[in-house]
């Protein structure tokens, strides 16, 4: 595609319910990143993939933060048992082959957890 | 750890009148730093990559430059669609080309 598209870009849910969050980065881009930007916070690592390396997990906050991604392509970052603290946009980026270039970031998933 | 600490936290500046946000940061070795920006509900996006001190980059009127300690963003002359924020991030030397982001500079331009 001709951006990195994110799915939902809304999601209100219930505290206790498990919520996906997806995305379909750029078409050739082998680097895909997870971010976290909390109210008032600059934003936060949480999961990268590079082709088929396994994923550097070191920013997830906690063992009900996981992700995928299938295929080199479309990842899924799932969040088991919500908690208000998880409220955040959720934003991914994904980069071309190459050390220095620009991430492309989607517009995110702004998620509410009530 | 990677630290990258951007002031002021947020300005408002009437149209034309020129302005600098400032980007200071400790890294273990520097790669790369970036800025973007970053308008209400939608991700940021990309605006320079600075690789070492001394460097300059410019797009229309903003102009960012760098030293061993920090980065400015100069905005000159603004216009009412500059406002947003702008997001500073350093690229450390190795790992995985995480960025470590700043909280922003948010800018209002009043026309």
């Amino acid at each position: 595609g001709a951006g990195v598209s994110q799915s939902p870009s809304n999601k209100v849910t219930e505290k206790g319910k498990d919520v996906e969050l997806r995305c379909d980065p750029i078409s050739g881009h082998t680097a895909l990143y997870w971010y976290r930007q909390s109210l008032g916070q600059g934003l936060e690592f949480l999961i990268y993939f590079q082709g088929n390396s396994a994923p550097d997990k070191s920013g997830l906050p906690s063992d009900r933060f996981s992700a995928e991604r299938t295929g080199g392509s479309v990842s899924t970052l799932t969040i088991q048992r919500t908690q208000q603290e998880d409220s955040a946009v959720y934003l991914c980026a994904s980069r071309s082959p190459g050390v220095l270039v620009g991430y492309t970031f989607g517009s995110g998933t702004r998620l509410t957890v009530v | 750890e990677d630290q990258v600490t951007q002031s002021p936290e947020a300005l408002r500046l009437q149209e034309g009148e020129s302005s600098s946000l400032n980007c200071s940061y400790t890294v273990s070795g520097l790669r790369g730093l970036f800025w973007y920006r970053q308008d209400p509900g939608k991700g940021p996006e990309f605006l320079f990559t600075l690789y070492s001190a001394g460097e300059e980059k410019e797009k229309e009127r903003l102009k960012a430059t760098l030293t061993k300690k920090e980065s400015f963003l100069h905005i000159t002359a603004p216009k009412p669609e500059d406002s947003a924020t702008y997001l500073c991030a350093v690229q450390p030397m190795g790992g995985n080309n995480r960025l470590a982001f700043g909280k922003g500079n948010q800018v209002v331009v009043i026309p």
